[in-house]
């Protein structure tokens, strides 16, 4: 069946430092690719989507690009902040799904100043 | 325009009890989906509602049922609660095309005591 690969966590970053959030997919066909976060006592807030092969999403800082030869949609940001710690996301829509998302186990990021 | 609404916010419950949660979705939007989320299991599809049909269902005993209003808000339904059903629930609502993106609520914070 259809599923995510996170990296686990936590991943503890000083204020300003790159951050590379890597996830890896299986499913059937090429679903929509989705990363969210969680702050503290919150619920989902989307960061980013990709629809198809080749495509960029991005928002506030956060990249991410579909790879469709290595199954990938890694999550980028070249400078974090203290205000960026929370959990990530990384998800896939299941085509044919009907809105279905799969999840993976989410990744805690803490920034220090 | 207002997002996806969800009350009650957090609840305590008995063992043995029922609960029932509430979801409003974004205006104009038919699909509304439920989540459970536990440290255990991380964040697992429940079932999927779209004009009053459900389309979809995950791997979740009868306990949990739903349902969905021609308005387009949703309540599901946790029947006979077991400790384990302790989690937080997150609704999330779509335009319920392929494709489209799918925004959360806040969660109910479930506590069975």
């Amino acid at each position: 069946g259809d599923s995510v690969t996170q990296m686990e966590g936590p991943v503890t970053l000083s204020e300003e430092a790159f951050l590379t959030i890597n996830c890896t997919y299986t499913a059937t066909g090429y679903p929509s690719l989705f990363w969210y976060v969680q702050y503290p006592g919150e619920g989902l807030q989307l960061l980013l989507k990709a629809t198809k092969a080749d495509d960029k999403g991005s928002n506030k800082g956060f990249e991410a690009t579909y790879r469709k030869e290595t199954t990938s949609f890694h999550l980028e940001k070249g400078s974090v902040q203290v205000s960026d710690s929370a959990v990530y996301f990384c998800a896939l829509s299941v085509i044919g799904g009907y809105n279905k998302l799969i999840f993976g186990a989410g990744t805690r990021l803490a920034v220090h100043p | 325009k207002a997002g996806v609404t969800q009350t009650p916010r957090y609840l305590i419950k008995t063992r043995g009890q029922q609960v029932t949660l509430s979801c409003s979705p974004i205006s104009g939007h038919r699909s509304v989906s439920w989540y459970q989320q536990t440290p255990g299991q991380g964040l697992q599809f429940l079932f999927e509602y779209f004009s009053e049909t459900q389309r979809n269902k995950g791997n979740f005993p009868g306990r949990f049922s739903g349902r969905q209003f021609s308005n387009s808000r949703s309540e599901m339904n946790v029947s006979t609660l077991e400790l384990g059903d302790s989690a937080l629930y997150l609704c999330a609502s779509s335009a319920g095309q392929p494709g489209n993106t799918i925004y959360f609520g806040e969660g109910s914070w479930l506590t069975v005591v």
